[in-house]
């Protein structure tokens, strides 16, 4: 598509249950990556893919949080257990280059979680 | 640690000013700075990236500076408009965090008809 594709855009949830956010990137994107913004705070860096592997999962914050990436396109965010705390918008990216370094990242509309 | 700092953190203005908004970061070693804009409720817009070897980035009525020896980084809008409204998010690549941006907090901006 013509930019980053987000889903679903708006989640409720109950505590404990799970939940998965999905990403398309932008068509030829081999870079993705997940951010977290939380109410009145700024943006957390989450995970990084290059293609279907991720180099950089250190900004998950716990073992409830997972990612996967499929056919170098498609990634799939997994909070297991939900908790209030989750609540936030998760924000999907994505660039064009193998290594990411020098080129724009074009994010998505984002997924807005929250968790009752 | 690279830590990211926006001045002011809030700005109100007539239509029609010129204005500034100012970013620091503390670690110089970056490979670029990049500037957003967010809406109320959406994602982040892209304005401008400016290479760790570039000076500075135009696009229309914005104009991004980076002084990356001082740590600093300015985006200057001429002309504001009410369309303009909205938060300004600079961030920057480190180059020892490969791939992660670091963001500022964000200078939330109005502009007033």
């Amino acid at each position: 598509g013509a930019g980053v594709s987000q889903s679903p855009s708006n989640k409720v949830t109950e505590k404990g249950k799970d939940v998965e956010l999905r990403c398309d990137p932008i068509s030829g994107h081999t870079a993705l990556y997940w951010y977290r913004q939380s109410l009145g705070q700024g943006l957390e860096f989450l995970i990084y893919f290059q293609g279907n592997s991720a180099p950089d999962k250190s900004g998950l914050p716990s073992d409830r949080f997972s990612a996967e990436r499929t056919g170098g396109s498609v990634s799939t965010l997994t909070i297991q257990r939900t908790q209030q705390e989750d609540s936030a918008v998760y924000l999907c990216a994505s660039s064009v280059s193998m290594d990411g370094i020098g080129n724009t990242i074009y994010f998505g509309e984002g997924s807005w979680l929250t968790v009752v | 640690k690279q830590e990211v700092t926006q001045i002011p953190a809030a700005l109100s203005v007539p239509e029609g000013e010129n204005l500034v908004l100012n970013c620091s970061f503390t670690d110089s070693a970056i490979y670029n700075l990049q500037w957003f804009r967010q809406d109320p409720g959406k994602g982040l817009t892209s304005l401008l990236l400016i290479q760790s070897s570039q000076r500075e980035q135009t696009s229309g009525r914005l104009n991004a500076s980076l002084d990356k020896s001082s740590g600093r980084s300015t985006l200057y809008i001429a002309a504001s408009q009410p369309g303009d409204s909205a938060t300004y998010l600079c961030a920057v690549r480190r180059e020892t965090s490969g791939s992660r941006l670091t963001f500022g907090e964000g200078t939330q901006l109005t502009v007033n008809p």
